[in-house]
């Protein structure tokens, strides 16, 4: 089956650090991969994405690269505000047919950025 | 252009009562997605639709739930009767075939309390 292992968290930051969350995948055929990010109160929204292997997504200065020899799609930002505060879930779809909208998620990591 | 609307945004309710979510999707779309947040589970996938139309409902918990899609621009998800082991995050979101596949668009999400 298909699964997203993220590393666990919290993670905290002081503003202006380097930023890495893992995110490794399991996956029959070959996935998309995703990036979400949930702000508090509010429900998930897509940060960046990546559709075969070696692509970069990037967004608000947040990079991934889908890396199919280790699995992997790790979240990396150069230097964190205090807005970036949030959880992140990194997510695959094994598309095509009915579906093509259903994502795996992983569990989610908490960003906490201090000034 | 509205996003994904929840409702209601807050419910508290005792256990043994039934509870109904309601769920307006992006026009347009056509693949619509209940999820149930928790802090121990994390994100969990409970069913989905294309066009109407239940395709995995795999991830319902048990026969106290169940969920309805009458027309393109409707849905809800009703627990009768509710535990208090229900009490979660409930979000809803949908996506369009002709968007980026896998992009979904989560609702704000309805935080349900069963006393």
């Amino acid at each position: 089956g298909n699964s997203v292992t993220q590393m666990e968290g919290p993670v905290t930051l002081s503003e202006e650090a380097f930023l890495t969350i893992n995110c490794t995948y399991t996956a029959t055929g070959y996935p998309s991969l995703f990036w979400y990010v949930q702000y508090p109160g509010e429900g998930l929204q897509l940060l960046l994405k990546a559709t075969k292997a070696d692509d970069k997504g990037s967004n608000k200065g947040f990079e991934a690269t889908y890396r199919k020899e280790t699995t992997s799609f790790h979240l990396e930002k150069g230097s964190v505000q205090v807005s970036d505060s949030a959880v992140y879930f990194c997510a695959l779809n094994v598309g095509g047919g009915t579906s093509y909208g259903k994502l795996t998620f992983g569990q989610g990591t908490i960003l906490t950025v201090h000034p | 252009d509205a996003g994904v609307i929840q409702s209601p945004r807050h419910e508290v309710t005792e256990m043994g009562q039934e509870v109904t979510l309601r769920c307006k999707p992006i026009s347009g779309h056509n693949s619509l997605f209940w999820y149930r947040q928790t802090m121990m589970r994390g994100l969990e996938l409970l069913i989905y639709f294309n066009n109407n139309v239940p395709i995995d409902d795999s991830g319902m918990p048990e026969d106290r739930f169940s969920a309805k899609m009458p027309n393109a621009s409707f849905s809800t998800l009703k627990i009768q009767p509710s535990e208090p082991r229900d009490s979660a995050v409930y979000f809803c979101a949908s996506s369009s075939r002709r968007g980026i596949t896998g992009e979904l668009f989560f609702g704000e999400g309805s935080r349900l309390t069963v006393l």
